[in-house]
């Protein structure tokens, strides 16, 4: 079974600040999502990562794929209110191991105060 | 509609009834997931259909999950004798390609059946 580490699970910062969220597993992903997901809402597509080393950015939020496509980061810079929510790493493992289906973390709870 | 639609969005369940779930996916989509989301918990697979077939159904956690998609679009995910530990949110996705392609990885969400057993 693979398994998605994200970690912190909760977070809580003032508006302005940046932050990180991890994303670790000891599998290698054959490509990486990240999803925001709001109270009552299905999750959000963010991002998909597929190469090693890769660096996408979206805005205030930049994506990171770890060079052994192990590991991800997402980064926010300059919070604001409205990046309040649950974001989810979702990784798609390599053929062999239902690569059609992703495995989801648990989340990152990102609480953003004006 | 542009996006995946469920329905209904919340139910209410006494223990031992059955229950259907339904999921309109993103039309044209060749591929269709169906996953549960336990409080505070990220979603969990399972089952995956390309058009009609039902190609893996691993993630069914007992013999009372049923799901189909007989026509390769519309999909119904049925509990046979609700348990209250089937208490969950039932989340289902849709993608453009079927098996193989990579852009089969990028899934879109409806908002979800938030199922409720009493």
């Amino acid at each position: 079974t693979q398994l998605l580490e994200q970690s912190p699970q909760f977070l809580s910062i003032q508006e302005g600040e940046n932050l990180t969220v991890y994303c670790n597993s000891s599998s290698v992903f054959s490509s990486l999502q990240w999803y925001r997901q709001e109270p009552g809402e299905g999750p959000v597509l963010l991002v998909t990562v597929v190469t090693g080393g890769e660096v996408k950015k979206l805005k205030r939020l930049t994506f990171q794929f770890g060079d052994a496509r192990k590991d991800s980061s997402l980064h926010i810079t300059a919070a604001q209110p409205g990046d309040t929510g649950l974001y989810l790493c979702a990784g798609a493992f390599l053929p062999g191991a239902g690569s059609y289906q992703l495995t989801f973390g648990k989340g990152t709870k990102l609480s953003v105060i004006p | 509609g542009a996006g995946v639609s469920q329905s209904p969005r919340y139910k209410v369940a006494k223990r031992g009834q059955d229950v259907a779930l339904r999921c309109d996916p993103i039309s044209g989509h060749v591929s269709l997931f169906w996953y549960q989301q336990a409080l505070g918990q990220g979603p969990e697979f399972l089952t995956y259909f390309q058009n009609e077939a039902q190609l893996d159904k691993s993630g069914l956690p007992s013999d009372r999950f049923f799901a189909e998609r007989p026509e390769g679009s519309v999909s119904t995910l049925k509990i046979q004798r609700t348990q209250q530990e089937d208490s969950a949110v039932y989340l289902c996705a849709s993608s453009l390609a079927g098996l193989a392609a990579r852009s089969s990885y990028e899934q879109y969400f409806g908002p979800g059946t938030r199922l409720t057993v009493t």
